[in-house]
């Protein structure tokens, strides 16, 4: 069964037409992390969330949002998407920060393509 | 320079060979490290993790680690065709370095193994 689910699998937006991206969690993890992935590129870290915790990466541009309303769920706003927003957004969770609960599952991503 | 580095390959390895594949990490204070598996379009999966100095084996995958060279290791043994994908290295903070725990990924090695 999926433990970190994504939803939609592929979303299709128009320039500049805000959109939100979902993830949903039944592990009960307490960090839960959005990624961005675009080809051959490394997952870059855009933020994460230790419990109701917001963690934002210092070169993260605003138009990227994210909101934790509770355990299970996380959501990725972005306000005005642009063309070089297209990527693979993966949502991730880990039990907690400790040293050895950090490994991430993660959930099956979001192709997102900006036209 | 790069927190997390990997040679971008491609690695090219004969089936029933030994692959090995290679990430160095900048921050010395870095405590537990991962090794996913990601395939053509999919999200990372977790192969194995290491924390201590020395190697760890998992039926045809050992992980190796050097915390003095900071360097970190994978080696499938016994390749497969169905191996061939690209292999993520990531790097978790440990409690002990400051700032937030976040796991930073490498780009990742492509392994091609061929019959």
């Amino acid at each position: 069964d999926a433990m970190v689910i994504q939803n939609p699998r592929y979303q299709v937006t128009q320039f500049g037409k805000p959109v939100t991206l979902s993830c949903s969690q039944t592990l009960n993890h307490n960090v839960m992390y959005w990624y961005q992935q675009k080809s051959s590129q490394a997952p870059k870290l855009l933020f994460h969330y230790y419990d109701k915790d917001f963690n934002n990466e210092a070169d993260t541009p605003d138009n990227f949002q994210s909101r934790r309303p509770n355990t299970s769920f996380c959501f990725l706003d972005i306000r005005s998407p642009g063309l070089g927003d297209a990527a693979m957004y993966l949502c991730a969770t880990s039990r907690d920060s400790s040293l050895r609960n950090t490994e991430a599952f993660f959930g099956q991503g979001t192709r997102l393509t900006v036209v | 320079q790069k927190e997390v580095e990997q040679n971008s390959g491609p690695l090219s390895v004969p089936e029933g060979a030994i692959a090995s594949l290679n990430c160095t990490y900048s921050d010395r204070g870095s405590q537990s490290f991962f090794w996913y598996r990601q395939y053509s379009g999919k999200s990372p999966e977790l192969i194995m993790f290491i924390y201590s100095n020395g190697d760890k084996e998992d039926g045809r995958f050992t992980a190796q680690l050097n915390k003095a060279s900071q360097y970190v290791s994978l080696l499938i043994r016994d390749s497969q065709p169905s191996d061939s994908a690209t292999y993520l290295c990531a790097v978790n903070r440990g409690l002990y370095s400051g700032g937030y725990n976040k796991l930073i990924f490498g780009a990742g090695t492509r392994l091609a193994v061929h019959p």
